[in-house]
């Protein structure tokens, strides 16, 4: 029972870096989520995919895109890291819309110096 | 934009307690739902709520959607080592997106 599946699972940039952070997920779910957890402030909307061939905007999309691939893939990239980026990232998914609860994978903990 | 206030931020039990927590907001949600972290995880569901007033119990878990629709609150009975973690809930407003607390910490002491 994979479910939702991010890689990598650390990681260490300097600033200015570019990076893809990968997720998938195997339980046919039409929408995914990219979400930032940062100490004290739960977990934040960066982007999200309703279903395969759309994306739209978050609460915290600054400095960020997303793809996804298909239905199983969402990845989130990073053009040029800032140390504002410095989080621990998480992809989620949901079969259904923001009503329907949200499947998450175990995060990709990120460091930008 | 809309937030959650989740209370308390942190607790520190003595094993075999009972917990309570809750989150509260200005806003009005038609859904809510409660995660538990452990450390180097993703959350993880516990229960989900649809209906102003449903009590729902998942084993020592009870959780209930307030009348108001502003609020929800978690009870953990009769604690375990195993519930140590992270806490949340998260509400959500119909189209837009699922809003998060900042969490719950819980500690237990055996």
């Amino acid at each position: 029972n994979a479910g939702v599946t991010q890689t990598p699972k650390f990681q260490v940039l300097k600033t200015g870096q570019s990076m893809t952070l990968q997720c998938a997920q195997d339980m046919n779910h039409n929408s995914m989520y990219w979400y930032r957890q940062d100490p004290g402030m739960g977990l934040r909307l960066i982007y999200y995919s309703a279903s395969e061939g759309t994306t739209d905007k978050g609460e915290v999309p600054n400095g960020y895109n997303v793809s996804r691939l298909n239905k199983r893939e969402f990845s989130l990239r990073l053009e040029s890291a800032a140390p504002s980026q410095t989080s621990v990232y998480f992809c989620a998914s949901s079969d259904g819309g923001f009503n329907q609860p949200q499947h998450f994978g175990d995060g990709t903990r990120l460091s930008i110096l | 934009g809309q937030q959650l206030n989740q209370s308390p931020q942190s607790m520190f039990i003595q094993e075999g307690e009972d917990v309570s927590m809750n989150c509260t907001s200005s806003s009005i949600f038609n859904t809510w739902l409660w995660y538990k972290q452990d450390p180097g995880e993703g959350p993880v569901l516990l229960i989900a709520l649809y209906k102003a007033g449903e009590l729902t119990s998942n084993g020592r878990l009870t959780a209930q959607f307030g009348i108001t629709r502003k609020d929800s609150f978690l009870n953990i009975s009769a604690s375990i080592p195993s519930d140590v973690g992270i806490y949340f809930c998260a509400g959500n407003l119909g189209a837009q997106k699922l809003v998060f607390g900042q969490g719950t910490r819980l500690t237990i002491n055996p």
